[in-house]
């Protein structure tokens, strides 16, 4: 059975710093890798996508893919406040479109 | 329309009643999802259309549920006989061409149903 594992949290983070979140997934022949947001009793948006091995950058944001490990990560730097969400990893085989989602990891940043 | 829009926003049933969930998606998108999530949870898959044909319904959990989509926009997701276990928020997204090539995903703000 496919699966997405994250760590459900909460993870704390003093506001200014770095929050890690991870995630590792089970099937090999996964291709595409997504990290969602998703504020309490709200519904999950996109915040960075990964295809390829290595970093991705994307403003305070970096995604980080390691397929030998299946693992992969989401840096937020200098984070906020408003960065206190539950971040949901998914992934995707290149020719499937079911995407299989991690449970997700609560983030609260602490002014 | 904006955005993805759901309703009911909030549907509370009793247990072996009938109820149905409507998804409006962005205009132009062909792709439309549907998911489930309980609390704690991540979405989890219920069925893809891509136009007006399920292209996959693999996710429905049972022969109580059921989705249609007749005219490649809107679409309503029928639940029969409803049960406890089926209480969640219902979400649908919509993408303009299949989700993963884009990789992304316009979810609406969901369906919550409660089955008493």
């Amino acid at each position: 059975q496919k699966e997405v594992e994250q760590n459900s949290g909460p993870l704390s983070v003093p506001e200014g710093a770095i929050a890690s979140l991870n995630c590792t997934y089970s099937d090999r022949g996964s291709q595409s890798f997504f990290w969602y947001r998703q504020y309490s009793g709200k519904s999950p948006e996109l915040i960075m996508s990964i295809y390829s091995n290595g970093d991705k950058e994307d403003g305070r944001f970096t995604a980080q893919l390691n397929k030998a490990s299946q693992y992969v990560s989401l840096l937020i730097r200098d984070s906020q406040p408003s960065d206190s969400a539950t971040y949901l990893c998914a992934v995707a085989m290149d020719s499937n479109y079911q995407l299989i989602w991690g449970a997700g990891t609560k983030l609260i940043i602490k002014p | 329309g904006a955005g993805v829009s759901q309703t009911p926003s909030n549907k509370v049933t009793e247990k072996g009643k009938y109820v149905e969930l409507r998804c409006d998606p962005i205009s132009g998108h062909t792709a439309l999802y549907w998911y489930r999530q309980s609390l704690g949870q991540g979405p989890e898959f219920l069925i893809y259309f891509q136009g007006t044909g399920a292209a996959d319904d693999s996710g429905l959990p049972n022969d109580r549920f059921f989705a249609v989509r007749p005219e490649g926009s809107v679409s309503t997701l029928k639940i029969q006989r409803t049960e406890r276990g089926d209480s969640a928020v219902y979400l649908c997204a919509s993408s303009l061409i299949s989700g993963i090539t884009t990789g992304e995903l316009f979810f609406g703000e969901g369906s919550r149903l409660t089955v008493l």
